[in-house]
């Protein structure tokens, strides 16, 4: 089965502080796995995905398949990182790769 | 910038009543999704569709729902007869191949009373 967790429901650190947000999976083959971003009153956009292991806006995930994990970090955090995040696998039968998605997890930058 | 455009924003009826979901994907995607999101909960797929055809359709997407390309730019999703659990927020997305990133429309709010 292809399960994606996202344990924190809301998250909320001071601006400058280091964030975490954390993401989990299940699937029995090689998952893509996506971190999506959804602005105040904007609509899911693609923040980072992990084959393309690259930094957007500072944030950084890192695939661990002997945890299951994917992570999604940033060092420093801005008060514009306010937003509704979310962890998503992609799978599903070969040329129609559907996203499972986790639950989101709000995170608040407090100034 | 092209974008994935949906109508209507919100959409009220009436429990029992059939609604129509539109969205106009970006115009050289090939690969089309439904994905739902009921208050408070995950975001859910329902149905990918490519080459005029459903290429794969979750549990939910049941005899009640059903998704057309009229005219190759609109992608449509009908739910034949509302009930009140189909309240939730709609979303399209769009692709170019399926490894690519999906691109996701602003969504349509359904509310069944």
């Amino acid at each position: 089965a292809q399960r994606v967790t996202q344990p924190e429901k809301l998250l909320s650190v001071f601006k400058g502080a280091p964030v975490e947000l954390k993401c989990n999976y299940s699937y029995s083959g090689s998952p893509e796995l996506f971190w999506y971003v959804q602005y105040s009153r904007q609509r899911l956009q693609l923040l980072l995905r992990h084959i393309s292991r690259e930094s957007i806006k500072g944030f950084t995930a890192d695939l661990n398949k002997g945890e299951t994990s994917f992570h999604l970090k940033k060092p420093f955090a801005q008060e514009e990182d306010s937003a509704m995040y979310y962890c998503a696998l992609s799978g599903g039968i070969q040329g129609a790769q559907k996203l499972v998605f986790g639950q989101g997890t709000r995170l608040t930058i407090n100034p | 910038e092209p974008e994935v455009t949906q109508t209507p924003s919100h959409q009220v009826t009436q429990m029992g009543q059939e609604v129509i979901l539109r969205c106009v994907p970006i115009s050289n995607h090939l690969y089309f999704y439904w994905y739902r999101q009921i208050l408070g909960q995950k975001v859910e797929f329902l149905v990918s569709f490519y080459n005029n055809e459903i290429s794969e359709k979750s549990e939910i997407f049941d005899d009640q729902f059903s998704v057309e390309r009229p005219d190759g730019s609109n992608f449509t999703l009908k739910i034949r007869s509302t009930k009140l659990e189909d309240s939730a927020m709609y979303f399209c997305a769009s692709t170019l191949d399926s490894y690519n990133e999906q691109f996701f429309g602003p969504g349509t709010r359904l509310t069944v009373l």
